[in-house]
């Protein structure tokens, strides 16, 4: 298993500001994930992060919109630019481990007034 | 593109009793992972049970089990003598093989009374 902290754990931003979310893992992995879960909604992957290249993006999210570092096989960071209400949401870490096994993050609940 | 369904937004048990959670699932592959996540109101996703295609023999981890029919393409989770902490949100979730992303269906929320 994997464990996964995330930094902060949630906060209250003003529109038109930014937020980058920490997210530690206790262990080196290769690929790192940032979902996005809207209110009353499922999860939707924002990217994949790898360490020493460029992220993967989904479709519908971008680089400018949500960029993301991975310095080491740690740690990642995820950044909310330019915030407006509608990014309000539950942002998600995860990792996948050997045998095929995905853990998840305790979150950052994010609200945008 | 492989898509996750659940087609009941809301179901509720009786503490002691059995639940089953529905899901299908669409995709063109013949190796891929399903999982049952929960996630309570800490909003923490936690794995109740893996799947792997390939495997003909249900998963179980103690009072979960999951029902795989893979021609079908579903893949229902069974909650037996259900208990007042498994009220939350449950969510399927599909992985191809060789892949690392998670699909995941629109979630089904359980309500457990006592």
């Amino acid at each position: 298993s994997a464990v996964i902290s995330q930094k902060p754990s949630r906060d209250i931003c003003q529109r038109g500001t930014s937020l980058t979310i920490q997210c530690q893992v206790d262990s080196q992995v290769t690929m790192m994930f940032w979902y996005r879960q809207q209110p009353g909604q499922s999860l939707t992957l924002i990217a994949t992060a790898n360490q020493g290249s460029e992220a993967t993006y989904e479709s519908g999210f971008v680089i400018d919109k949500f960029p993301i570092s991975r310095p080491n096989l740690t740690f990642s960071t995820l950044t909310v630019s330019n915030m407006s209400p509608e990014d309000s949401s539950i942002y998600l870490c995860s990792v996948s481990v050997s045998g095929g096994l995905t853990f998840f993050g305790p979150g950052t609940r994010l609200t945008v007034l | 593109a492989q898509t996750v369904t659940q087609s009941q937004p809301e179901m509720s048990v009786q503490e002691a009793e059995t639940v089953t959670l529905s899901c299908t699932y669409d995709t063109s592959e013949s190796d891929y992972y399903l999982f049952w996540y929960k996630q309570p109101p800490s909003r923490q996703m936690i794995l109740v049970i893996r799947q792997e295609a390939y495997k003909q023999q249900n998963a179980t981890e103690n009072r979960f089990s999951v029902n795989f029919q893979k021609a079908a393409k579903s893949f229902s989770l069974k909650i037996s003598d259900s208990q007042l902490g498994d009220a939350a949100m449950y969510f399927c979730a599909y992985r191809s093989e060789g892949a690392d992303k998670l699909i995941f269906g629109t979630g089904t929320r359980l309500q457990v009374f006592p």
